[in-house]
């Protein structure tokens, strides 16, 4: 088990809509990673959030955003939703620095 | 041309082998990550290294940082060592943040 949470495990929605995946770190973590996981592209790093603040941004599109929330859990909100939207979006908290990541078991979204 | 390259992309051993993968990279880096996901999709963190050798159990890491090459080594293979092995590489993306970029992952089969 390594702490960190995700929620739902699963999520089927369709082309359209709008779906919102929720972490919560490992308890004392400050960072919240989140990536996408799809059969073509493998893992893609998306957003980095860090005490509230977002630190980073890798490969995500415009109907993508994230946030962090004071009590450290992250959403990430996805809009517009297609069809290649259809992956695993996994979660990963740090301590920061040179702290290394733990994921959590990840959400698989699938789009109808 | 992938910034992180794995070789074997598939392996298949008989129990008990000794097994050898690969991760190459082209960008400067301040650590490394091996990763094991099951086919449940749970992403594991094996290793994080940035000079040497680390070893856990029966898996070996080691890095060569002027050659820009990590391999990963497990001994006297077992069917449950079966999974998807996934290198990573973690760069600066910013004052204080890092971000990795993966590999395409080797699929490792142990048989019986």
């Amino acid at each position: 088990d390594s702490g960190v949470t995700q929620t739902p495990k699963h999520l089927i929605t369709a082309t359209g809509q709008r779906v919102t995946l929720r972490c919560s770190p490992r308890s004392g973590d400050l960072s919240v990673y989140w990536y996408q996981q799809s059969l073509d592209q493998g893992l893609q790093f998306l957003i980095q959030y860090y005490n509230g603040e977002e630190r980073a941004k890798g490969n995500i599109l415009e109907r993508f955003s994230a946030q962090q929330f004071p009590d450290l859990h992250s959403e990430l909100n996805l809009s517009s939703l297609e069809l290649g939207d259809s992956a695993l979006y996994f979660c990963a908290s740090s301590g920061g620095g040179d702290q290394p990541q733990h994921f959590g078991d990840g959400t698989r979204l699938s789009i109808l | 041309k992938n910034e992180v390259e794995q070789s074997p992309q598939n392996l298949t051993a008989q129990e008990g082998e000794f097994i050898t993968i690969n991760c190459s990279y082209s960008v400067g880096i301040s650590a490394l990550h091996w990763l094991q996901q099951h086919p449940g999709g749970g992403i594991v963190s094996l290793f994080m290294l940035s000079s040497g050798k680390k070893k856990h159990g029966r898996l070996i890491a080691t890095i060569n940082i002027q050659e820009k090459h990590s391999s990963l080594h497990i001994t006297a293979s077992h069917p449950r060592d079966s999974a998807v092995y996934i290198c990573a590489v973690r760069s600066r993306s910013g004052a204080g943040s890092y971000q990795l970029t993966f590999g395409k992952g080797t699929k490792l089969s142990v048989i019986p």
